[in-house]
């Protein structure tokens, strides 16, 4: 298994661009969620989603948008990047009855200009 | 919401100390978890626990569900314990977890 991945590492966007971060896992988890590290912070959730079609709105879901169509995959989307959204996003995921167990994406680092 | 607080925010020690991590939050939860993340950002689940001792090797934790607090005890500690130390909690399962602001902690040869 390869666990949690996201895709990219790296991304340096302008204000106004979109962009989508992406998150899979391969251990078909029915939970999976997304959340925000800003320098010298805990974690923020901004969305999360208990199976395929199902999403919900964490603590910071303001100018993001989620879908989650497959088990497997759960896009995070920038709609219009704003400079208050850098950060160091984590993907996270975890199995049904099994809440002890969460398993982390490495992270993707987000800068807007 | 619920608030969760951690102290200290930051902890420097030498190889080999003992050090203990205290995580405060507001209301009951029936959930409760310690990460670590290491230097490289890398976020490792440590402990599951809403109540009661746990021990995992030179780590153990406490959670007093009552009282609202948890603690998390490293024994002996190395420099590869170095990093940051979470506390999440959750109110009712469903993984809107709130997270800690952590504790920093340095391990020093």
């Amino acid at each position: 298994n390869a666990g949690v991945t996201q895709t990219p590492k790296f991304q340096v966007l302008k204000t106004g661009q979109s962009m989508t971060l992406q998150c899979a896992q391969d251990m078909n988890h029915e939970y999976m969620s997304w959340y925000r590290q800003d320098p010298g912070m805990g974690l923020r959730l901004i969305h999360y989603s208990v199976g395929a079609g199902i999403t919900d709105q964490g603590e910071v879901p303001n100018g993001y948008n989620v879908s989650r169509s497959t088990t497997e995959d759960f896009p995070l989307r920038l709609l219009s990047a704003a400079p208050s959204q850098t950060s160091v996003y984590f993907c996270a995921s975890s199995p049904p009855g099994r809440e002890d167990t969460q398993y982390f994406g490495p992270g993707t680092r987000l800068t807007v200009l | 919401g619920i608030q969760v607080e951690q102290s200290p925010p930051d902890l420097i020690l030498q190889e080999g100390a003992n050090s203990t991590l205290r995580c405060n939050f507001s209301d009951s939860v029936n959930n409760l978890q310690w990460f670590h993340q290491n230097p490289w950002g890398q976020l490792i689940n440590l402990f599951y626990i809403p109540s009661g001792t746990k021990q995992n090797g030179r780590l153990s934790a406490t959670t007093v569900a009552t009282e609202r607090y948890s603690l998390l005890y490293i024994s002996s500690s190395q420099t590869t314990d170095s990093g940051v130390y979470f506390c999440a909690v959750e109110r009712n399962y469903g993984q809107n977890f709130v997270f800690g602001p952590g504790t920093r902690l340095s391990v020093l040869p």
